[in-house]
Formats: structure tokens, C-alpha cells, sequence
């Protein structure tokens, strides 16, 4: 079966950090091209970023509102990606998606607040 | 970047009747390599996305036949051939084409 988990959201205050985990099951991350995406309250969905699959260079792409603090990596011997966010800010408050091939997790709340 | 607007912003639709839904860029969401990299996701009420339609016209695996994506260029429709109740949600389209990827502001669909 295939699967998607993310996990490590939480709250945090703005300038803080985060890590958060994307662990898959089913496929290998290195071989797709792993999105990452988020959702602030009631609002719609946002490209956060992603990292091309090893075929076609393995690096990471960002979107402008999180270059420079957001980083994509990956540990491929546990088949899971990382986004470490960096500078938090209370506009960065959503849950976080990661998806590949189709399959997407479940989310994990990220609040950045005081 | 690539703007995505969907029409219409929401649909009540009666059980076993058609809906669709309309998605238009801003440029061409034609790849150089001659792939269109256009998407359709469903958010269900309180769960994360799932991919419906993946490069305009394909069905994801799972996906009811009911559910069709076709279009070209700049403009793209979902169709549903036969509305269910377990189709509400709001629907997104997503351009994949261009970094960075841009997501359609959504259409909330509900069952009259």
C-alpha cells in the first residue's frame, strides 16, 4: 500500500524553526518528484516547493514567498524528505502537504505565533 | 508567474446530473518537451488533496470514470458525468509546467 505521512508541525514563534518529515511507503522518493504544499486557514492551496527526482538532477525548486528560509533535503535511506523552515512567520501558519506520485499525506499543522 | 482562475467559484448540483468546471491560464501550459502538465485535485471536507486527473486527461488510479479532464493550450474542464454525493469538496486545478507551480483559486461543490 501506498503511503504519505508527514509529521513534525507544531507551534513555534515567529523567528523560530521547524523541521518537518515527509515519509513514504509504497514508492521511493527518489524517484518522484516530491511536492510540497500548504494551506493557511480557510484559504486554498500553495506551492511551497518541491525536489526533482534523482533522474532529473535531484535538487529543489522554491517558491519566492519561502526562498531563503525554507530548505528541501532528503535522506534517502529512510525514503523520506525534509523541509527545515527557518525565520518563521505568523503568515507561514497552515498544514503542510508533501505528494508524489499521486499521493499525497494527511498534513501536519504548522502556527507560528507569539 | 502562471495565473490560474477557475470558473465557477461554486456549484450546487443535483445528484446524477453533469458538472464542470472550468479552469484557464495565463500562458500555455505547454511544455517544451510536449508535455501539458495540468492537474486536478478534489479536497474532500477535512481531508487533504487527491489527485483526480494528472497531465489534463488522465485519470489517477482509484479515480471514478465519471471524472474527465480534457483542454489544451490555455483552457482546461473537469468534468463530472454524474454528480455523487461523495464528490462535494472544493476542486483545484494545478499548472506544473513552470515553477513556480500555481494552484486554480478552487470551486466548492455541494449537492443540492
Amino acid at each position: 500500500e501506498v503511503q504519505v505521512v508527514e509529521s513534525g508541525g507544531g507551534l513555534v514563534e515567529p523567528g523560530g524553526s521547524l523541521r518537518l518529515s515527509c515519509e513514504a511507503s509504497g514508492f521511493t522518493l527518489i524517484n518522484a518528484w516530491i511536492n510540497w504544499v500548504r494551506q493557511a486557514p480557510g484559504k486554498g492551496l500553495e506551492w511551497v516547493g518541491r525536489m526533482k527526482p534523482k533522474t532529473a538532477g535531484g535538487t529543489p525548486e522554491y517558491a519566492a514567498p519561502v526562498k531563503g528560509r525554507f530548505t528541501i533535503s532528503r535522506d534517502d535511506s529512510k525514503n523520506t524528505q525534509y523541509l527545515q523552515m527557518n525565520s518563521l512567520k505568523t503568515e507561514d501558519t497552515a498544514v503542510y502537504y508533501c505528494g508524489g506520485s499521486g499521493y499525497w499525506g494527511q498534513g501536519t499543522l504548522v502556527t507560528v505565533s507569539s | 508567474d502562471i495565473v490560474m482562475t477557475q470558473i465557477p467559484l461554486s456549484l450546487s448540483v443535483t445528484p446524477g446530473q453533469p458538472a464542470s468546471i472550468s479552469c484557464k491560464s495565463s500562458q500555455s501550459l505547454l511544455h517544451s518537451g510536449g508535455n501539458t502538465y495540468l492537474y486536478w485535485f478534489l479536497q474532500k471536507p477535512g481531508q487533504s488533496p487527491q489527485l483526480l486527473i494528472y497531465e489534463v486527461s488522465n485519470r489517477f488510479s482509484g479515480v471514478p470514470d465519471r471524472f474527465s479532464g480534457s483542454g489544451s493550450g490555455t483552457d482546461f474542464t473537469l468534468k463530472i458525468s454524474r454528480v455523487e454525493a461523495e464528490d462535494v469538496g472544493v476542486y483545484y486545478c494545478l499548472q506544473g509546467t513552470q515553477v513556480p507551480l500555481t494552484f486554480g483559486g478552487g470551486t466548492k461543490v455541494e449537492i443540492k
